[in-house]
């Protein structure tokens, strides 16, 4: 079963503009993370937070976790073409090993 | 570093035939995973292997899904019979430590 459902599904914005994505999942985690994936690729990690952390950036990614909501906030800054792609959030349970991803979040940067 | 090496990239078979993917996961990682990705779906976890050991098992169809990682390093995955469901992109991914998952380009399946 799917653990996090990301919101949007869809998301269509201008190149330079910011994009946030949104996870919500159900249970007590140990550690969420997002991931990208391109067209007809696998998947390529972006960042992790542990449960006890509540903000963390990378480069243009900002990621925020607030626990007490069950979700997760993914914002890329000044996006560019290149971050055009999936992004999925996928958490992983303490004491459990198993990383259970949602559906995604397809988002499109136009020029 | 070499990634994660899958194989073939692309399978067209008929329904009822059987098919077989390989993965090379990145050396020294021992945790392996199967996953699969139905378009417009996240994927979803079949097997996962610690070592030569299965941990988790539990969504893998074992009507028709087998997987095996013999000592410990290269995987394959097969399917027999093949249902038209079944299409889909296989995904292998390994880690040094069960967090962050590197994964393969993935097998895209095909069953008409």
């Amino acid at each position: 079963s799917q653990q996090g459902e990301e919101d949007p599904q869809a998301l269509s914005i201008q190149e330079g503009e910011n994009a946030t994505m949104n996870c919500s999942y159900k249970t007590s985690i140990n550690n969420l993370q997002w991931y990208r994936q391109n067209s007809g690729r696998g998947l390529v990690h972006l960042i992790l937070i542990r449960s006890n952390e509540r903000e963390k950036h990378s480069g243009r990614l900002r990621v925020t976790l607030d626990t007490s909501k069950k979700s997760s906030s993914l914002l890329i800054t000044a996006s560019r073409a290149a971050d055009t792609a999936s992004y999925f959030c996928a958490t992983d349970g303490w004491g459990a090993q198993k990383l259970v991803f949602g559906q995604g979040t397809r988002l499109t940067i136009n020029p | 570093e070499a990634g994660v090496a899958q194989s073939p990239r692309y399978k067209i078979i008929e329904k009822r035939q059987s098919v077989a993917f390989w993965c090379n996961p990145i050396s020294g990682h021992a945790t392996l995973y199967w996953y699969q990705q139905i378009l417009g779906q996240g994927p979803k976890l079949l097997i996962q292997f610690q070592n030569n050991g299965v941990v988790d098992d539990s969504q893998l169809p074992k009507d028709r899904f087998s997987a095996e990682r013999l000592k410990g390093v290269d995987s394959t995955l097969k399917i027999q019979p093949a249902k038209l469901e079944d299409s889909a992109v296989y995904l292998c991914a390994s880690s040094p430590g069960a967090v962050e998952l590197f994964f393969g380009e993935g097998s895209r399946l095909t069953v008409l």
